[in-house]
């Protein structure tokens, strides 16, 4: 069964705009992680927050973790056409034994 | 360094044919893991490893054996494949509590 809900499942917008997307879990875990898949392509890590963490920052990207409601979002500010791929966030509860939401599609228009 | 190679990279195997999926990593990680991911859909656990000689089921582990002889290899092995293999399989390395690095993926189609 799949741990991670993402929300939504795809989300289209404008280039230069900002793209939010949500990730909710079930279990207490150690770290939540984000990754990035272009179409057909190997998953590409972009950040990990632990579990006492409560916000990271990395380039463009905003990841937040609220542990009580056991929730992450990712934000991409100032979007660019090559962010369009899916975006996945994955829990880690131990052993490195990562369970997967289902992505968000995220197409970036011109 | 070449980080995380699969091979082979397509395959296509008749139902009750077997084959080994191969998974090399040249960064010395303790972690290594196996996943499928059907289409539309996250990636679910297969088996993974914590060291060499160590290896446990994840999530769907019916149908696929592994094995951990060396640090840098883990290869997953379909027993006796079925349509319901058809699947894109992603191994992936990392150190404990770090981020995990993928390889490309081994797109396996099963008649």
């Amino acid at each position: 069964s799949q741990q991670g809900e993402e929300d939504p499942q795809a989300l289209s917008i404008q280039e230069g705009e900002n793209a939010t997307m949500n990730c909710s879990y079930k279990t207490s875990i150690n770290n939540l992680q984000w990754y990035r898949q272009n179409s057909g392509r190997g998953l590409v890590h972009l950040i990990l927050i632990r579990s006492n963490e409560r916000e990271k920052h990395s380039g463009r990207l905003r990841v937040t973790l609220d542990t009580s409601k056991k929730s992450s979002s990712l934000l991409i500010t100032a979007s660019r056409a090559a962010d369009t791929a899916s975006y996945f966030c994955a829990t880690d509860r131990g052993a490195q034994k990562l369970v997967f939401g289902q992505g968000t599609r995220l197409t970036i228009n011109p | 360094n070449a980080g995380v190679t699969q091979t082979p990279k397509f395959q296509v195997l008749k139902t009750g044919q077997s084959m080994t999926l191969q998974c090399a990593q040249d960064m010395n990680h303790e972690y290594m893991s196996w996943y499928r991911q059907d289409p539309g859909m996250g990636l679910r656990l297969i088996h993974y490893s914590v060291g060499a000689g160590i290896t446990d089921q994840g999530e769907v582990p019916n149908g696929y054996n592994v094995s951990r002889s060396t640090t840098e290899d883990f290869p997953l092995r379909l027993l006796s494949a079925a349509p319901s293999q058809t699947s894109v399989y992603f191994c992936a390395s990392s150190y404990a509590g770090n981020e995990q690095y993928f390889g490309p993926g081994t797109r396996l189609t099963v008649t």
